[in-house]
């Protein structure tokens, strides 16, 4: 089934350690983002790729990092995590050539991320 | 500063109907976007408009007056898994995609 495979589903972090959300999409889309939900917020962006080996930063970008090797994968790091980096974290894709906010946007079923 | 409001939560009776408001303030527009968000679930797209008026996609339309900065979802005949979280957001002048928080509809039988 074509879409967006995260992993873990979820995951309770001690702060200070480092964690590596994954994202796979088979639907062969050039852009890619990460967004965190929190109650009573709206999604908020945190990074984004518009192609292949090239990464931009969103609204959050603070404390996380990604990478785009390729055009399925874009791991979302957090180098030392901190409580208020608890969120629900979604991947997302879309086929336009760039990222852009007037694109259609598939999500993956999101990461559930405590840090204690 | 940029901005979008649309109601916390609501409920609704199944078989009826209900219009679900969202009020946005951008810098530049370039259309709004409707997503339906089942508890524990993705976002998923409902709709995009990006001229006024209303836009009618089975049992569920959405309008759009750019010059209010207003839209509404409208959901018919509605059944229990219509229950869902509804969210607005809008394309600003830059192609940013700004979220609201969400609606949360729920429907009684």
């Amino acid at each position: 089934i074509a879409g967006i495979t995260q992993a873990p589903t979820s995951q309770i972090l001690a702060a200070g350690r480092r964690m590596t959300l994954r994202c796979t999409q088979d639907m062969r889309h050039n852009a890619m983002y990460w967004y965190r939900q929190d109650l009573g917020l709206g999604l908020r962006l945190i990074h984004y790729s518009n192609t292949a080996g090239t990464t931009g930063k969103g609204e959050v970008p603070d404390g996380y990092s990604v990478s785009r090797a390729n055009t399925d994968d874009f791991p979302l790091t957090l180098a030392s995590a901190v409580p208020s980096q608890t969120s629900v974290y979604f991947c997302a894709s879309s086929d336009s050539g760039t990222a852009s906010g007037a694109n259609v946007l598939t999500f993956g079923a999101g990461s559930r991320l405590t840090v204690l | 500063g940029q901005n979008i409001d649309q109601p916390t939560e609501m409920t609704a009776t199944e078989g009826a109907i209900v219009q679900i408001n969202c009020t946005y303030q951008t810098s530049g527009f370039n259309g709004l976007f409707w997503y339906q968000q089942h508890a524990g679930e993705a976002p998923t797209f409902l709709s995009y408009n990006v001229l006024d008026g209303l836009e009618e996609k089975g049992r569920f339309s959405s309008f759009l007056s750019r010059s209010k900065g207003y839209s509404y979802l409208l959901l018919k005949e509605l059944q229990m898994k219509d229950s869902a979280s509804y969210l607005c957001a809008a394309v600003d002048s830059n192609y940013q995609l700004i979220w609201g928080a969400g609606t949360k509809l729920i429907i009684k039988p």
